[in-house]
């Protein structure tokens, strides 16, 4: 099983700001890196997939990037409706798919 | 617009069973596999279970393999898991997930339905 680990477990940002947020994969899973959002009593939300593609109708201020095991997702010019939790997730390794614990993100 | 639509959770005994169900809507059910993603109170996601757009192959976790059967009818545009021999270790949102490639299965999703809650205890 391919291990996702996410830093931080949590993450203070004021809004305006920028917040990077970290995924490493225990072995590579080349660009097969999707990324979510979600919010309290909601389903998540494809934000980014093939580890820097935008899914449909996100804003450019969500950029993704890395390949292998090292990614990152970068959310500039926070907005009050990115404070949610974050997940990556690898589907290099189908049908055993992974998904990371978790990054909050928190107003500071 | 697409929708999926999950019903059929509830309160059941450990080692009962339930049946879920998931309505599409809004696209060609039959062109795309879809999954079965879990998340239990408070924690974070597990993927459960896949089927292909014909209905053909499926895959589960090892966590429910051999307990949970996935199936589909696209006549009806709808998904149903069979879930048997339940643990308190099953108790989390079911969530009904659309694959995002059309025809083969990519395994990351684009669409999700709202989620249904299935509660094991005794």
């Amino acid at each position: 099983e391919i291990v996702m680990t996410q830093s931080p477990a949590t993450l203070s940002v004021s809004p305006g700001e920028r917040a990077t947020l970290s995924c490493r994969a225990s072995q590579s899973v080349s660009s097969n890196l999707a990324w979510y959002q979600q919010k309290p009593g909601q389903a998540p939300r494809l934000l980014i997939y093939g580890a820097s593609t935008r899914a449909t109708g996100i804003p450019a201020r969500f950029s993704g990037s890395g390949s292998g095991t090292e990614f990152t997702l970068i959310i500039t010019s926070l907005q009050s409706e990115d404070f949610a939790v974050y997940y990556c997730q690898q589907y290099k390794n189908w049908p055993a798919i992974t998904f990371g614990q978790g990054t909050r993100l928190e107003i500071k | 617009q697409v929708q999926l639509v999950e019903s059929g959770g509830g309160v059941v005994q450990p080692g009962r069973s339930l049946r879920l169900s998931c309505a599409a809507s809004g696209f060609t059910f039959s062109n795309y596999a879809i999954h079965l993603v879990r998340q239990a109170p408070g924690k974070g996601l597990e993927w459960v279970a896949v089927i292909a757009s014909d209905g053909r192959d499926k895959h589960y976790a090892d966590s429910v393999k051999g307990r949970f059967t996935i199936s589909r009818d696209n006549s009806k545009n709808t998904l149903f898991v069979q879930m048997n021999s339940l643990r308190a270790e099953d108790t989390a949102v079911y969530y009904c997930v659309r694959d995002a490639d059309i025809g083969a299965a990519d395994y990351y999703f684009d669409y999700w339905g709202q989620g249904t809650l299935v509660t094991v205890s005794s």
